[in-house]
């Protein structure tokens, strides 16, 4: 079972709409959670980082949400272009003071229609 | 760079034949990690660098896979005897703190290495 599950899959909507994207984690304890955005062919670009002790963090018409006590986030988009369309990927970097154990989801392909 | 450069782009290798994934980080980021991305799924860990220290390996699939950073910069991936399982996508990762620093510090990612083994 991956640590880090994203819900939906994918998702289309309309230029002008907003979206809401899930993260769920069962990484414990963790420090921080991270949301990329990965164009098809582009390495990831980082959206927003949150540490355990934030509930929301905003860039932009991206703002994410974080839940710690039931392990959830959620990365809302809104007045969505085309431009959005891409992979939005959750990561989750645990507590191990020093080490390396990002786990990553695998992400929600979002397209952007006219 | 103002980024992190990995070279080359795009690779094509032949069953059996050795090849080496280059990345530059970003000048002065402390850490370097190495991931693997096969299509529509999300990177996975292939191994993390503090400075010039290989701290964890855990996640190169074989022995067939060596990185390395000797001087604490610029970092090559190389994978011997390619085998067609091989073909994904490398991706490069640099920051300036290490990633399980409470501050949350920003990891960027490379291009990524596109290789091929037919």
């Amino acid at each position: 079972k991956n640590q880090v599950e994203q819900s939906p899959q994918s998702l289309i909507i309309l230029e002008g709409k907003n979206c809401t994207l899930q993260c769920n984690y069962t990484v414990s304890p963790f420090s921080n959670l991270r949301w990329y955005k990965q164009d098809t062919g582009r390495g990831p670009v980082s959206l927003t980082i949150m540490t355990f002790s934030e509930n929301t963090k905003s860039n932009g018409r991206y703002t994410a949400t974080l839940d710690a006590d039931t392990k959830q986030s959620s990365l809302h988009i809104t007045a969505s272009q085309l431009s959005d369309s891409a992979s939005y990927i959750c990561v989750v970097s645990p507590f191990t003071g020093g080490g390396n154990k990002l786990t990553f989801g695998t992400g929600t392909q979002l397209k952007v229609e006219l | 760079g103002a980024g992190v450069s990995q070279s080359p782009r795009y690779k094509v290798a032949k069953r059996g034949q050795d090849v080496a994934l280059r990345c530059d980080p970003i000048s002065g980021h402390v850490s370097l990690f190495w991931y693997q991305q096969a299509l529509g799924q999300g990177p996975e860990f292939l191994t993390y660098f503090q400075n010039e220290a290989q701290l964890d390996k855990s996640g190169l699939p074989s022995d067939r896979f060596f990185a390395e950073r000797p001087e604490g910069s610029v970092s090559t991936l190389k994978i011997q005897r390619t085998q067609q399982e091989d073909s994904a996508v490398y991706l490069c990762a640099s920051s300036l703190s290490f990633p399980g620093d409470s501050s949350g510090n920003t990891i960027y990612f490379g291009e990524g290495s596109w290789l091929t083994v037919v």
